[in-house]
């Protein structure tokens, strides 16, 4: 079965700074996605990025960008030039490319800009 | 688009009595997914639809809870009884399908809390 840890449970940093959450998972596919998830207070879970892993390239997305590392089964996330509207959890979440198509989510990460 | 819609917000009930959730997917999405999250983690899945049939059920305790989608549009998730532990939010989502890596779109979310 397929497994995604974050072993942040909470990150804080200062308006405008650069911040890199963390994700590790374990599978043994070798075609599958990648997400990052935000959840912000009203409990939408809003979809930040995707990476496919099949794509060498890092995926980005305006101020968020990934490093996608395979072999290393690693995916983390980095937000820069941080804005207060960015405080929420962040859900990493895996499916595989095919048969039971389940996204498998994360722990979280709970992150708090500060003013 | 429209986005998914979930009611209601939140439910409070007491313990050993039924409760319903609904789901009103994004128009022309084939799959629909029902979460549930604990406090302070990630959301698991309960079940997936593809359009009107259940494909994957197997966390949902089916010994107390129930869902349907009829006509392959809106869905029901229901739980009859609640138990104490019941209290979570319940997700509700939508894609074209996970086999093209096409996201997942959630909703708000119902909180229910049992007492």
């Amino acid at each position: 079965a397929q497994t995604v840890t974050q072993s942040q449970p909470e990150m804080s940093v200062q308006e405008a700074e650069t911040v890199t959450l963390s994700c590790t998972y374990d599978t043994s596919e070798n075609n599958y996605y990648l997400f990052w998830y935000k959840q912000p207070p009203s409990r939408q879970m809003i979809l930040v990025i995707r990476q496919e892993a099949y794509k060498q390239q890092n995926a980005t997305e305006n101020r968020f960008s990934v490093n996608f590392q395979k072999a290393a089964k690693s995916f983390s996330l980095k937000i820069s030039d941080s804005q207060l509207g960015d405080t929420a959890m962040y859900f990493c979440a895996f499916v595989r490319f095919q048969g039971a198509q389940k996204l498998v989510f994360g722990q979280g990460t709970r992150l708090t800009i500060n003013p | 688009e429209a986005g998914v819609v979930q009611s209601p917000r939140y439910k409070i009930i007491e313990k050993k009595q039924p409760v319903a959730f609904w789901c009103n997917p994004i128009s022309g999405h084939n799959t629909l997914y029902w979460y549930r999250q604990n406090l302070g983690q990630g959301p698991e899945l309960l079940i997936r639809y593809e359009n009107e049939e259940a494909v994957d059920d197997s966390q949902l305790p089916k010994d107390r809870f129930s869902a349907e989608r009829l006509k392959g549009v809106d869905s029901t998730l229901k739980i009859q009884p609640a138990e104490l532990g019941d209290s979570a939010v319940y997700l509700c989502a939508s894609s074209h399908g996970l086999l093209s890596g096409s996201p997942l779109h959630f909703g708000n979310g119902t909180r229910l809390t049992v007492t």
